[in-house]
């Protein structure tokens, strides 16, 4: 089982609509859970992070967590043209009990958004 | 302005030679991590390092090492020893090692595209 798990997609999503991603994870250790977009050939950025359970807003964007079943998800309203790009999930991963913390990413879903 | 600086940009490797991609960060972070990123895939993590003078073996490690002599620098060293090389690396580092929870928000360096000639 991979640490973590993502849809490779593509996801494609009509301009305007609301835009789904889903993560999920192994370890239930696991306490800071991220999403990043990249566009290709370009590095990663941060578009949301969250460390608790429940939903996290920011702008069109928003993060849910669940760490009873494992499952982080974004979510991204009126989604645009621009929004098309990978989506990567990453989850700090703690694999020595707290002494040291490993950052492991999803493979990443790539989503089009169709004007 | 604080972040992160990988050098060169792009990088061609004849076969068997050893090759070192720069990474330095004027961030502070404790943390700092390389990733292989193959086309259409996601980041596979190579090596970390959370405090100086000590670095774990990612899940991809065989063929690469890595020094982190100083809080800012972590290099990383491709050897011969990795037979299929050619791939975008991504460096990163975040706030806090070691610990549970805490602030672990990566910040990525513009990568490395090597290429074996």
């Amino acid at each position: 089982q991979k640490e973590v798990e993502q849809n490779s997609g593509p996801l494609s999503v009509p301009e305007g609509a609301i835009a789904s991603l889903n993560c999920t994870y192994s370890d239930r250790g696991s306490q800071s859970f991220f999403w990043y977009r990249q566009y290709s050939g370009k590095s990663p950025e941060l578009i949301m992070f969250i460390y608790s359970n429940g939903d996290k807003e920011d702008g069109r964007f928003t993060a849910q967590l669940n760490k009873a079943s494992q499952y982080v998800s974004l979510l991204i309203r009126d989604s645009q043209p621009s929004d098309s790009a990978t989506y990567l999930c990453a989850v700090t991963l703690s694999p020595y009990g707290g002494a040291t913390n490993k950052l492991i990413f999803g493979t990443g879903t790539l989503l089009a958004v169709q004007p | 302005d604080g972040g992160i600086t990988q050098s060169p940009k792009y990088l061609f490797r004849k076969e068997g030679q050893n090759v070192t991609l720069s990474c330095e960060q004027n961030l502070n972070h404790d943390a700092m991590y390389w990733y292989r990123q193959d086309p259409g895939q996601g980041l596979r993590l190579i090596y970390y390092s959370q405090i100086v003078n000590d670095f774990q073996k990612g899940d991809i490690a065989e063929g690469y090492s890595v020094s982190r002599e100083k809080k800012e620098s972590f290099p990383l060293t491709v050897t011969s020893a990795q037979k299929n090389p050619t791939a975008f690396y991504l460096c990163a580092s975040t706030p806090m090692g070691r610990g549970l929870g805490g602030n672990t928000e990566a910040f990525f360096g513009q990568g490395t595209r090597l290429t074996v000639v």
